[in-house]
């Protein structure tokens, strides 16, 4: 079955020091995986997605993602943490299953930013 | 290129009344899709409907429904509210080809 873990509820970082979310996934076959990021009181923005091309995936706002199949993780990284990253980001996979795609969503880690 | 509309943004029901939330999708998308997020439940796929027709559906009661016109406008109805109905519903659509999601801003709902 498939299924994705993000492995951290909260992640709390100071301004300007790398950010690491981290999410691991289970699939039997090569998924699509997504990152979205919610703001409050806003909906989901997708940040990157992985569709089999590059492992490494560019995704807005400085973030990017590794897919490594060895490891079954896509875990999110930005280099420099901004105060407007403070948000909850949800990683996701995707699933063509009878000709419809199918989402999983992980519970979401979010993400504090301290001065 | 104007992203998924959701209104209203925000509203407050009493229990046992029912509402309506609309939705367009980005231009071109056929497939719209209903979620509920709540603080204990998290992301919960409610149904997704595609040209029309509903085309799969989450676990949700008989009280929650959806229809999707001809425009691929869709809206989703839940008749006999109830207090743990308040959550954030948010649409999605994507492309007939694609498998990416777009979402709206959600339509918060307040039961009372």
């Amino acid at each position: 079955a498939q299924s994705v873990t993000q492995l951290d509820s909260h992640v709390s970082v100071s301004e300007g020091t790398p950010v690491l979310l981290r999410c691991n996934y289970s699939s039997s076959y090569s998924p699509s995986l997504f990152w979205y990021v919610q703001h409050p009181n806003k909906g989901l923005q997708l940040l990157l997605k992985y569709t089999s091309a590059a492992t490494l995936v560019k995704g807005i706002n400085g973030f990017e993602a590794e897919f490594k199949k060895s490891e079954t993780s896509f875990h999110l990284t930005k280099p420099s943490a901004h105060m407007s990253d403070a948000a909850e980001y949800f990683c996701v996979v995707s699933l063509l299953t009878s000709g419809t795609y199918k989402y999983i969503f992980g519970t979401g880690t979010r993400l504090k930013v301290l001065a | 290129k104007a992203g998924v509309t959701q209104t209203p943004r925000y509203l407050i029901k009493t229990r046992g009344q029912q509402v309506t939330l609309s939705c367009s999708p980005i231009s071109g998308h056929r497939s719209v899709s209903w979620y509920q997020q709540t603080p204990g439940q998290g992301l919960q796929f409610l149904f997704e409907y595609f040209s029309e027709t509903q085309r799969n559906k989450g676990n949700f009661p008989g009280r929650f429904s959806g229809r999707q016109f001809s425009n691929s406008r869709s809206e989703m109805n839940v008749s006999t509210l109830e207090l743990g109905d308040s959550a954030l519903y948010l649409c999605a659509s994507s492309s007939d080809t694609g498998n990416t999601i777009y979402f709206g801003e959600g339509s918060w709902l307040t039961v009372v």
